[in-house]
C-alpha cells in the first residue's frame, strides 16, 4: 500500500515567488493534514481538511497560504508571495478516522527554501 | 492549552548500551501519545503510542515507551542501541479538547556511536 506522497520532495524559490506543494494521500484517508517545521523549531499544524471540507485551519499563519482539496482526494499547499520565514519542511499527513487516539501517517515532507 | 517538552536536543549513547529519550507532556484531558523518528532527509515516520491500557508500549524496531500519569511523562526506550537508530526523534501529543490536532515537541538528536 502506497504511503503519503508528497511533490516536490525539494523547492527553491526566490522571495516573492509562488510555489504549490502537492499531497496525495493513504488511499482511502479522509483526513488529511498540513504541518510544518521552520528555523529548525518544532513542527507546526496548519490545517486539516475531512475530504474536501476544511475541518480546522487554525494553524495557518497567514493569508499568503492557501490550502485546496477539490474532490476529496489529493490536496494542494500555495504559497503565495513566499517570504524567507517560510523556509522550511512542510510535511503532509493523513489518517482513516478524525479519532484523537488514531495514528497520523506522515509524508516524506517537501522541503522550502526561499532565497 | 496542550504542549510537550523534550529537554534534550541531544542524546548520545554507545551501540549495543540501554537508550532513553525523554518526553513530558500537559494536556487538559486524557493524553494520546505518540513518538515519531525522522532519519535524515526523510519524512516522519511512526514508532508507537500510548492511547489507554497497559502503560509499557512497544513499537517499531524494538522501541518500547513508558507512560507515567503521575509524572506526566512518555520516555522512549530501546534495551541496545544500533547506530542505525540515529536519527531525530519527535514525541507528540493531543487530547480531545484539541480537535484533531498534534502538538510536538521540539525534537531530540538521538547519535548512537559505534
Amino acid at each position: 500500500e502506497a504511503g503519503v506522497t508528497q511533490f516536490p520532495s525539494h523547492s527553491v524559490i526566490e522571495k516573492g515567488q509562488t510555489v504549490t506543494l502537492r499531497c496525495d494521500p493513504i488511499s482511502g484517508h479522509d483526513n488529511l493534514y498540513w504541518y510544518r517545521r521552520v528555523m529548525g523549531k518544532e513542527i507546526k499544524f496548519l490545517l486539516h481538511f475531512v475530504k474536501e471540507s476544511k475541518q480546522d485551519e487554525s494553524g495557518m499563519p497567514n493569508n499568503r497560504f492557501l490550502a485546496e482539496r477539490t474532490g476529496g482526494t489529493y490536496s494542494t499547499l500555495k504559497v503565495q508571495p513566499a517570504e524567507l520565514e517560510d523556509s522550511g519542511v512542510y510535511f503532509c499527513a493523513s489518517s482513516q478516522v478524525a479519532f484523537s487516539g488514531n495514528t497520523i501517517y506522515f509524508g516524506e515532507g517537501s522541503w522550502l527554501t526561499v532565497v | 492549552a496542550q504542549s510537550v517538552a523534550q529537554p534534550e536536543d541531544q542524546v548520545n549513547v554507545a551501540e549495543g548500551n540501554p537508550l532513553t529519550v525523554k518526553c513530558t507532556y500537559s494536556v487538559s484531558g486524557n493524553p494520546y501519545l505518540f513518538w515519531y523518528v525522522q532519519y535524515p532527509n526523510r519524512g516522519l515516520q511512526f514508532l508507537l503510542k500510548y492511547i489507554t491500557g497497559d502503560n509499557l508500549v512497544k513499537g517499531s524496531y524494538g522501541f518500547e515507551a513508558e507512560f507515567n500519569k503521575s509524572q506526566t511523562s512518555f520516555h522512549l526506550k530501546k534495551p541496545s542501541a544500533l547506530v542505525s537508530d540515529s536519527a531525530l526523534y519527535f514525541c507528540a501529543v493531543r487530547d480531545e479538547s484539541s480537535g484533531d490536532k498534534l502538538t510536538f515537541g521540539t525534537g531530540t538528536r538521538l547519535a548512537v556511536r559505534p
